[in-house]
């Protein structure tokens, strides 16, 4: 299995709303990591998990809450978030030292 | 601190021309550079990487890529384009970190269309 999966693909939620993105892997991958795309835009790196603990947080608002339950999923809870925070969400996983696979992504709308 | 650059936004070749994306990077120490495509509302799909050995990298769908140390270049090339090439392409090289992880650093995209 060489996929990353990302659920759902399209979100709408209000700015009062709770959600979570989910993302799963079955590479065996130890690094996994949140990415936000604005359109036309490169994704620009939120968070890194290496072996299930944070070890990156790129000054992310508090609002976005990360959360690795075990190697092969990788949680982003949402609260309160603003209009701006409409984007592509991207996970990705790798093996240290190698390329990233990315999933398709959520689509994220915030009213 | 680790950066790259893609001076084009927008590259337009005719099908069945060779076509040609532009990298160049900054880092501290030894680069480990990659190329991505992205197709509309599509996550990134992975074409190859550069990270020590031949200056020719060859990559997925018959793109390719010349690692240049002296003009700190790491451009995207293929003989011959097809339509269905028609997408984004990021260059990015990675600073890993403590942990093992690889962080990657993105260029700002390069939006190429193959002309039928």
């Amino acid at each position: 299995d060489t996929e990353v999966t990302q659920t759902p693909k399209h979100l709408v939620m209000g700015m009062t709303n709770k959600k979570s993105l989910k993302c799963e892997q079955h590479m065996g991958h130890r690094a996994m990591y949140w990415y936000k795309q604005k359109a036309k835009k490169p994704p620009e790196l939120m968070f890194v998990y290496s072996y299930e603990k944070l070890s990156i947080n790129e000054s992310v608002p508090s609002r976005f809450s990360p959360e690795c339950p075990n190697s092969s999923l990788l949680n982003l809870h949402l609260h309160a978030l603003q209009p701006e925070d409409s984007a592509l969400y991207l996970c990705a996983s790798s093996q240290a030292g190698n390329e990233q696979f990315f999933g398709p992504g959520t689509r994220l709308t915030v009213l | 601190a680790q950066s790259v650059a893609q001076p084009e936004d927008q590259v337009n070749v005719a099908e069945g021309n060779p076509l040609t994306v532009k990298c160049t990077y900054s880092v501290s120490g030894n680069p480990y550079l990659f190329w991505y495509v992205q197709y509309p509302n599509r996550g990134l799909q992975f074409l190859l990487k550069y990270i020590t050995g031949d200056n020719l990298v060859k990559g997925s769908y018959g793109f390719e890529a010349e690692f240049n140390k002296s003009q700190t270049s790491f451009h995207l090339k293929k003989p011959s384009a097809l339509v269905s090439d028609s997408a984004l392409y990021f260059c990015a090289v990675s600073q890993r970190d403590q942990t093992g992880a690889n962080n990657l650093f993105f260029g700002t995209g390069t939006r190429l269309t193959v002309i039928p």
